[in-house]
């Protein structure tokens, strides 16, 4: 069955702090994996992605690492500010299927 | 450029009663998708179209939701009759085949009372 796990479900996280959220996945064929943050009353936006033939993409303060072997892959966020409140998805597809596979997503609070 | 727009943003409706959801994907775009939201069950993809035509549908609960996408630039979700269950955000996201990159409109927050 194809499924994407996230944890924590929740986080919070002093101001400057490092956040991670981490994602695993079943299915193998997975060759795309990206990252959204939804604020509160607005849909998802696309955050960063990586696909697996890179371990790391970095992205200003926010960085995925990915585990191919592990089946595993996470999101950091670097100097976390209060305005990365926010809640934030991991998804998963393979090649041109349109239909991506989401986790149920983390909220994320960072105190000032 | 105008996003994925969505309308209405708000709905308070009766149970029993039909409520359609309205969505414009961004031009160019040639998928659209309609997702539903609930704290319980995440992010549900309903739908996709892809260049208007229905991919597939496996997500949409029950033979009362029906989705259409008549042109390019215009998508509706019907449910009739609604029930207090289907109260949730549903949203509109819409991509272009080349590239994976989804936009998602703001949403439509339903409430059946």
């Amino acid at each position: 069955q194809q499924q994407v796990k996230q944890s924590p479900q929740s986080l919070i996280v002093q101001k400057g702090g490092i956040s991670i959220i981490n994602c695993a996945y079943e299915n193998t064929a997975f060759d795309y994996f990206p990252w959204y943050q939804q604020f509160p009353g607005k849909g998802p936006a696309l955050l960063i992605a990586i696909r697996p033939d890179v371990s790391e993409k970095k992205e200003g303060r926010f960085t995925i690492s990915f585990n191919k072997s592990a089946k595993q892959f996470s999101l950091h966020i670097m100097d976390s500010q209060p305005g990365d409140s926010a809640t934030y998805f991991c998804a998963a597809n393979a090649g041109n299927n349109r239909k991506l596979i989401w986790g149920l997503g983390t909220s994320l609070a960072v105190n000032p | 450029d105008a996003g994925v727009i969505q309308s209405p943003r708000h709905e308070v409706t009766e149970m029993g009663q039909e409520v359609t959801l309205r969505c414009k994907p961004i031009s160019g775009h040639n998928s659209l998708f309609w997702y539903r939201q609930t704290m319980m069950r995440g992010l549900e993809l309903l739908i996709y179209f892809n260049n208007n035509v229905p991919i597939d549908d496996s997500g949409m609960p029950e033979d009362r939701f029906s989705a259409k996408m008549p042109n390019a630039s215009f998508s509706t979700l019907k449910i009739q009759p609604s029930e207090p269950r289907d109260s949730a955000v549903y949203f509109c996201a819409s991509s272009r085949d080349i590239g994976n990159t989804i936009y998602f409109g703001e949403g439509s927050w339903l409430t059946v009372v």
